[in-house]
């Protein structure tokens, strides 16, 4: 069965540190990964998209890797902000299809930014 | 700006009642999705639309029934509200062709069925 796990399931760091969010998959054949940002009361956000060929994604401070041989993926916050505070969601896309059910969602990782 | 609206944040209904939910977006996509979220599991596909007047099941439609009736427009409904529906609901809209495009997520609607 095609899943996606994410750890930890909630994260607290002080502001300013640094952190790295995991996504395990056993999505097979793969297609892309997405990580999404969701803050609280709000519909998810686009982050990164990476293919199987690309390893390193950033987008300002975060810099998402990606692993196709070992499926795995993370995802770094540098600098941390208390804007950073929301959750973290990976979605991995089995193949290119008509099948939107090929889209698996992570249950997420809720990070905590304090001051 | 790209923009997903849905009609309402938060609805309290009772078991029985016929729920409507909708979804409407700017962007001119033939995409559109029905998510529920649920704290632990996360997002699970209700229902799914690449054209108007087409739909396709996902992973968790019983109990739900939906309508595209314009390009713009995707309606989630609930036929018999049950307390197990009590969720936050996400709709969606991507570029077509594909699937796997990037989603474009509405604010949510948290729906509590009493």
């Amino acid at each position: 069965k095609n899943q996606v796990e994410q750890s930890p399931q909630s994260l607290i760091i002080l502001e300013g540190k640094n952190c790295t969010l995991q996504c395990n998959y056993t999505v097979s054949p793969f297609s892309n990964l997405r990580w999404y940002k969701q803050d609280t009361g709000r519909g998810p956000v686009s982050l990164t998209i990476m293919t199987f060929s690309e390893n390193t994604k950033s987008n300002g401070r975060y810099t998402a890797t990606l692993d196709a041989d070992t499926k795995q993926s993370s995802l770094h916050i540098t600098a941390s902000q208390l804007s950073d505070s929301a959750s973290y969601i990976c979605v991995v896309s089995d193949q290119v299809s008509s099948s939107a059910s090929k889209i698996i969602f992570g249950s997420g990782t809720r990070l905590s930014i304090r001051p | 700006d790209v923009k997903v609206t849905q009609s309402s944040r938060y609805l309290v209904k009772r078991t029985g009642e016929k729920v409507f939910l909708e979804c409407v977006q700017d962007m001119d996509h033939e995409n559109m999705f029905w998510y529920r979220q649920d704290p632990g599991l996360g997002l699970r596909l209700i229902y799914f639309s690449y054209d108007v007047k087409m739909k396709e099941k996902g992973d968790i439609p019983e109990g739900y029934s939906v309508s595209r009736e314009k390009k713009e427009r995707f309606s989630l409904i609930l036929e018999s509200a049950s307390t197990n529906q009590t969720s936050m609901y996400l709709c969606a809209s991507s570029l077509g062709g594909a699937t796997d495009g990037e989603q474009y997520f509405g604010p949510g609607t948290r729906l509590t069925v009493t």
